[in-house]
């Protein structure tokens, strides 16, 4: 059972362009979360969508940042007009029905 | 609200030793707890978690952990390190949902096994 699939691994954007992340959850995970660790810190939660429905976003920044869990497809990560602060590793993960979160292998995001 | 702390962002034993991470928690609910394992440039893996049945719980790799409610504690223990557990732990809590919502994450504390 293939894990948590992330794309891409790395990903080098310019200030003001926009970066989308991809998230691909476990076969049968219908739950996906977005976190997103800065160096030197901890994971920060983002957002939590079920399939089409985002369930909290009390994580995500006001502006430029986005998330969908389409019906069919991955989850997406939209950060729009990206700046410096924006260079971290975004993780994604995913749950089945357990209470357990399963983690993919991040993208590196680096804003020139 | 709730919060994870984690007592030393670097931690170094040696090879055969005993391997003790402190991790204390604050939830106005019954927490969740987690240890999660990370991997220099690879995601997070699941060493082991609490969901309100035994308060000792045995994870992977040998490493286990005791809830004290009294002492709001989750501490990450295994009783002889090896080379390959090298590698940042982190502990984390949930609502009484356990993972469903968004865990709350420590900062980290980065393991240093020395030979």
């Amino acid at each position: 059972n293939a894990g948590v699939m992330q794309n891409p691994r790395h990903l080098v954007r310019r200030r003001g362009q926009e970066a989308r992340l991809r998230c691909s959850p476990m076969k049968g995970h219908s739950h996906v979360y977005w976190y997103r660790q800065l160096p030197e810190e901890g994971l920060k939660f983002m957002v939590y969508l079920q399939k089409e429905n985002i369930i909290d976003e009390s994580g995500m920044p006001k502006e430029r940042f986005s998330a969908e869990f389409p019906k069919e497809g991955p989850s997406i990560l939209r950060i729009q007009q990206v700046v410096r602060g924006d260079s971290a590793a975004y993780f994604c993960a995913s749950r089945g029905p357990t209470d357990t979160q399963y983690f993919g292998p991040g993208t590196r995001l680096t804003v020139l | 609200a709730q919060s994870v702390t984690q007592l030393g962002s670097h931690v170094s034993v040696s090879e055969g030793a005993l391997v003790l991470l402190r991790c204390n928690y604050s939830s106005s609910v019954p927490p969740y707890l987690f240890w999660y394992v990370q991997y220099p440039n690879q995601g997070l893996q699941l060493l082991l978690k609490y969901t309100s049945a035994a308060t000792l719980v045995k994870g992977i790799n040998g490493f286990e952990a005791e809830f004290k409610k009294s002492e709001t504690s989750f501490h990450l223990t295994k009783p002889s390190a090896h080379m390959s557990d090298a590698a940042e732990y982190f502990c984390a809590v949930g609502y009484s949902g356990g993972g469903a919502d968004g865990l709350t994450f420590g900062k980290g504390t980065h393991l240093i096994i020395q030979p």
